[in-house]
């Protein structure tokens, strides 16, 4: 079975330009959350999907910030414009969603975003 | 609300030796607790996890983490360090029983030494 799959791994972009993340959950699972890790900080939870609604986007951090995940099966993330203090690792996961309690989330390699 | 503190953003030790990787969380809720590893280049992996089953939980390539409630504690141990253990680790709180973010520590880098 595949895992979750990130696109593309690196981006290198210059301030003001627009960039879009995608992420590929795992077959059949309907969370899928962002997270990201900023050099030298801890990994920080972004956003959650259920299917193709969003659930908690309370750690998206501006309106520069747009998700989504239309049919419930791949996501994307935009930002437009980027700023410096974009960059770091932008992390996908996913999980199933099991009798009302979640299972582990399993997550893809990231992507990671440089803002000259 | 939860968090995570891991002691130590670096800790180096000897091939064959005992790995200590230190984890407190603080919750208010029952948690469920993980253990993350990212090898160089890699994404990150699961270790191992505690659901409120068995306090002593095994994980992959011989790592085990015992949860202490007592203490709020999630250590991570593994007998005997092996090179290719070096990579960064994570330990991660979330709240039981809900589809809801993970809270991660800041990481700690292990260093096998020769």
């Amino acid at each position: 079975e595949a895992g979750v799959t990130q696109f593309p791994s690196h981006s290198v972009i210059e301030k003001g330009q627009t960039v879009t993340l995608r992420c590929d959950p795992i077959s059949g699972h309907d969370n899928l959350y962002w997270y990201r890790r900023v050099m030298g900080k801890e990994i920080k939870f972004l956003l959650h999907f259920v299917k193709e609604s969003k659930q908690d986007e309370s750690g998206m951090p501006n309106n520069r910030f747009l998700a989504e995940r239309t049919g419930g099966t791949y996501s994307t993330l935009k930002v437009q414009p980027a700023e410096l203090e974009d960059s770091g690792v932008y992390f996908c996961a996913s999980s199933q969603v099991l009798g009302g309690s979640t299972d582990t989330q399993y997550f893809g390699p990231g992507t990671r975003l440089t803002v000259l | 609300a939860q968090s995570v503190t891991q002691l130590g953003s670096h800790v180096s030790v000897s091939e064959g030796a005992l790995v200590l990787l230190r984890c407190n969380y603080s919750s208010s809720v029952p948690p469920y607790l993980f253990w993350y590893v990212q090898y160089p280049n890699q994404g990150l992996q699961l270790l191992l996890k505690y659901t409120s089953a068995a306090t002593l939980v095994k994980g992959i390539n011989d790592f085990e983490a015992e949860f202490k409630k007592s203490e709020t504690s999630f250590h991570l141990t593994k007998p005997s360090a092996h090179m290719s253990d070096a990579a960064e680790y994570f330990c991660a709180v979330k709240e039981a029983n809900r589809d809801d973010k993970i809270i991660f520590g800041k990481g700690t880098r292990l260093h096998i030494l020769p």
